[in-house]
């Protein structure tokens, strides 16, 4: 069946490095990519997405860059600040009319002061 | 704006006891809607999914279902609790239409602890 792995589990940096976060999926079919921030007890957030007619997007600190002939996907954060610090999912839309999404195992991102 | 509600934040219920939870979306029609559950650290299974009014699919089989009485309320029930079923349930939308069908916002979550 469709799967998305992501790697690695776990990802301590220092505050102002960058961390960078990976997932490959298996569905040729997918076509949207996004991610999601989830702070302890909270709900996940969604930071940013990208479909598969770009290659890089952007949004001040956080890009996504996605390769859908290896289908890798990764996240990018530079200048860490101790407010990153969560749980980040990276999801793949399943192929199909049922808009669905299947997600990541997720990343520990810990940024120390 | 479109907002999504679920209720009750949190609940502690013994074995064998029923479950209802209720999730509304407000600010929006015809979304679709979806039932996730979060195991402590650990990622999202999704349970179920709802393109319409009662239509509802499952994606793993358990003792647990779901209906979408309304256009924007969608629930999750079970007749009779498991201790596996504790977890942090959370309701999510995707907004109707082919441009951001895939877009999908999680409501607040509903801390389940079976006892």
């Amino acid at each position: 069946g469709e799967n998305v792995e992501q790697h690695p589990s776990t990802l301590s940096v220092q505050e102002g490095d960058s961390a960078v976060i990976k997932c490959t999926y298996s569905d040729s079919a997918s076509n949207y990519f996004p991610w999601y921030k989830q702070e302890l007890g909270k709900r996940p957030q969604l930071i940013i997405d990208i479909r598969s007619n770009v290659g890089e997007k952007k949004d001040q600190r956080i890009a996504v860059t996605l390769n859908k002939t290896a289908k890798h996907f990764s996240l990018h954060i530079t200048e860490t600040q101790p407010e990153d610090s969560a749980v980040y999912f990276c999801a793949a839309s399943i192929g199909g009319a049922t808009n669905k999404l299947i997600f990541g195992t997720g990343t520990l991102l810990a940024v120390q002061p | 704006s479109q907002t999504i509600h679920q209720w009750p934040a949190t609940l502690v219920q013994p074995v064998g006891s029923p479950l209802s939870l209720e999730c509304t979306v407000e600010g929006t029609s015809n979304p679709n809607l979806y039932w996730y559950r979060q195991a402590a650290g650990r990622g999202l299974q999704l349970l179920f999914y709802s393109v319409g009014i009662g239509q509802i699919s499952s994606e793993v089989p358990q003792n647990l279902s779901a209906s979408r009485p309304q256009d924007r309320q969608f629930i999750l029930s079970s007749k009779k609790l498991l201790l596996s079923d504790s977890g942090f349930y959370l309701c999510a939308w995707t907004p109707p239409g082919t441009g951001r069908g895939y877009e999908q916002y999680f409501g607040p979550g509903t801390r389940l602890t079976v006892t």
